[in-house]
């Protein structure tokens, strides 16, 4: 089952940041948090990942908390393309587990 | 295109025969994965390979499922005796041997069993 509680759908004004959220509030201390993102019939497209650091790269920002219980995804400037559904996955590192463990994801609408 | 690439991209088959998909990962990459999808659902992990070696398979993979990588490069799924509860997206991925690598999915195969 998938670890991680996230809210079934969002709007997002264009342009604007979308702020999506993730609870994992029983990850251990060998998981790390990645998010994926799926446009309507193409396969999931990786976006970030991290262990207790904040991340950043040319698609988005990760934010993860202190106790690490819960990451916010942040796309700083939401555009129509960026409609999707957004897998939040807490991923066991090491060891012979290697596969990701999807939930339903949260359906982000970015509206003009 | 160095992606992940699966073909065919839909398959429309009788119930009872049996189909193969075929999935060729990005080439630098030795673990690639096999994934389900049903309408409204996220991918379901079915099995993956390291280099050749299947190394973990889920309960999902009845035995009228078999997948094979044998060269370590491209691989193949193929269902037998397809039933209707089969009809779903069908995706690849594939990733490098370190476990934090992120993996890069196809844009599966959909199946639809008539």
């Amino acid at each position: 089952d998938a670890k991680t509680t996230q809210p079934t759908s969002m709007d997002c004004a264009e342009g604007r940041a979308a702020n999506l959220p993730c609870n994992h509030s029983t990850i251990s201390g060998n998981e790390y948090v990645y998010w994926y993102r799926q446009i309507h019939s193409q396969g999931p497209q990786y976006i970030i990942h991290g262990l207790k650091n904040n991340e950043t790269n040319e698609m988005a920002s990760l934010i993860i908390t202190e106790d690490r219980k819960s990451s916010t995804l942040i796309l700083p400037h939401a555009t129509l393309r960026d409609t999707a559904v957004y897998y939040c996955i807490v991923r066991v590192y090491g060891g012979s587990q290697g596969n990701l463990i999807f939930g339903k994801g949260t359906k982000l609408s970015v509206k003009p | 295109d160095t992606g992940v690439s699966q073909n065919p991209r839909h398959k429309i088959t009788k119930r009872g025969q049996n189909v193969t998909f075929r999935c060729d990962p990005i080439s630098e990459h030795n673990r690639l994965y096999w994934y389900r999808q049903t309408l409204g659902q996220g991918p379901e992990f079915l099995t993956y390979f390291q280099n050749e070696a299947q190394l973990e398979k889920s309960r999902l993979l009845s035995d009228r499922f078999s997948a094979e990588r044998p060269k370590g490069s491209f691989s193949t799924l193929e269902i037998q005796r397809t039933e209707q509860g089969d009809s779903a997206m069908y995706l690849c991925a594939s990733s490098f041997q370190d476990s934090n690598s992120p993996l890069h999915f196809g844009n599966g195969t959909r199946l639809t069993v008539t």
